[in-house]
């Protein structure tokens, strides 16, 4: 998996809760990435850095926020959790912006 | 706004069929598309294709862009059970970071 660890895999929360999810990478990778992949939906993208301390926003971040304050490190964190976040979340990088993304084994997230 | 489709969304066959699946696409300023597999975790690359009628393989594995008609295909021959995953085509916007995905096409291979 190209040196790319999620954690935790699972998290069950209840609705309200903020939820962190941690995203780690051993390729001094300068480009980071976080999915979330629904049925019917496929993966779409919540945001992305291009390095350390620079972030953007993807077609799906309303309810999430992102830091990055070390180039292994990338976390989403989703302020207080709804039932509408449950979803698989995958993390992914890639050396420059044109190059292929590569993607982490994923985090399943339960919002009840 | 980018988009991709995919077809078929599922498809059953028999272990040793061909199969061929298909994506198009609506991307402003083109660049590339790629292919992935997807088991029961996360995505794992197969092919980049960034010039129409070049194909790429890869063992059994082939893929090809029609640049003019807005499409590619990948296809499998000899299929194995190995191969029952969804693959998934992803087309990047001009910068390359944001990939837009379909939404998959589910292939079970029947021993």
């Amino acid at each position: 998996d190209a040196g790319i660890t999620q954690s935790p895999r699972h998290k069950v929360t209840e609705t309200g809760t903020p939820v962190t999810l941690r995203c780690h990478q051993t390729e001094n990778h300068r480009y980071m990435y976080w999915y979330r992949q629904d049925p019917g939906h496929g993966l779409r993208l919540i945001h992305y850095s291009y390095g350390v301390k620079d972030t953007d926003k993807g077609e799906v971040s309303d309810g999430y926020s992102v830091s990055r304050s070390k180039t292994e490190d990338f976390l989403l964190t989703l302020e207080s959790a709804t039932s509408s976040q449950t979803s698989v979340y995958f993390c992914a990088i890639s050396l420059s912006r044109t190059d292929t993304q590569y993607f982490g084994p994923g985090t399943r997230l339960t919002v009840l | 706004e980018d988009k991709v489709v995919q077809s078929p969304l599922s498809l059953v066959v028999h272990e040793g069929d061909t199969v061929t699946l298909n994506c198009s696409y609506e991307v402003t300023n083109f660049r590339s598309l790629l292919w992935y597999k997807q088991e029961k975790k996360a995505p794992t690359f197969l092919f980049m294709l960034t010039s129409s009628g070049i194909e790429k393989k890869s063992g059994r594995l082939s893929s090809i862009l029609d640049k003019k008609e807005l499409f590619s295909i990948l296809n499998i021959t000899a299929t194995q059970t190995g191969d029952s995953a969804v693959y998934l085509c992803a087309v990047p916007n001009f910068g390359n970071e944001k990939l837009t995905f379909g939404t998959g096409t589910r292939l079970t291979i029947i021993p």
